[in-house]
């Protein structure tokens, strides 16, 4: 079946560092590509999608660019801050049934120091 | 803030009992997902709903079941419970569930005794 794998944590930067998560997938057809991050005690919030192939998603100054050639979707981030400290995972549409599921890779916990 | 609610937001509770979690989807939205967050299986799908049908299982037990009502939210039944149930279980709403982004509520998180 279709699955998602994220490179494995944790990771620790400093402030202003330059950030990649790496995500690569395998799936059959051309699914849809998210990131949610999850804060501290806190739920997933979409942080950023792309739908096809050579799209960039972005938001709060992160991105991802959707690469069928290498069926990967890395998180990148020019320049993190404290308040970046959180869980990301990487996850993909999967069709079942007619439906839609999320399948999700194993979270990368990221820490940054002041 | 998703526009999801989630209650409760935390539960604990023996072994052998039975509970239920609530989920209110964003004004709009017919589809809820609910998924299971462990430390040792990840986030996992469970379950689809949509428009009060069920649309898509996943990984749910037979212990477990869940409903959506004529006013859209859903309820996820658990029973008999057992220790390895312990998870922060979440609920997602989209407009129909075709492939269209999830917002996900805040969770519960369930601690089973």
């Amino acid at each position: 079946g279709n699955s998602v794998t994220q490179m494995e944590g944790p990771v620790t930067l400093s402030e202003e560092a330059f950030l990649t998560i790496n995500c690569t997938y395998t799936a059959t057809g051309y699914p849809s590509l998210f990131w949610y991050v999850q804060y501290p005690g806190e739920g997933l919030q979409l942080l950023l999608k792309a739908t096809k192939a050579d799209d960039k998603g972005s938001n709060k100054g992160f991105e991802a660019t959707y690469r069928k050639e290498t069926t990967s979707f890395h998180l990148e981030k020019g320049s993190v801050q404290v308040s970046d400290s959180a869980v990301y995972f990487c996850a993909l549409s999967d069709r079942i049934q007619g439906a839609q599921k999320l399948v999700f890779g194993q979270g990368t916990r990221l820490t940054i120091n002041p | 803030d998703s526009g999801v609610t989630q209650t409760p937001k935390h539960l604990i509770t023996a072994t052998g009992q039975r509970v239920t979690l609530r989920c209110s989807p964003r004004s709009g939205d017919l589809s809820v997902y609910w998924y299971q967050q462990s430390l040792d299986q990840g986030l996992q799908f469970l379950i689809q709903y949509y428009n009060g049908e069920e649309r898509a299982k996943g990984n749910i037990l037979e212990r477990f079941s869940a409903q959506q009502f004529p006013d859209l939210h859903s309820e996820l039944n658990l029973s008999s419970l057992e220790l390895g149930d312990s998870a922060l279980y979440f609920c997602a709403s989209s407009v129909e569930g075709g492939g269209e982004t999830q917002y996900f509520g805040p969770g519960t998180r369930l601690l089973v005794l």
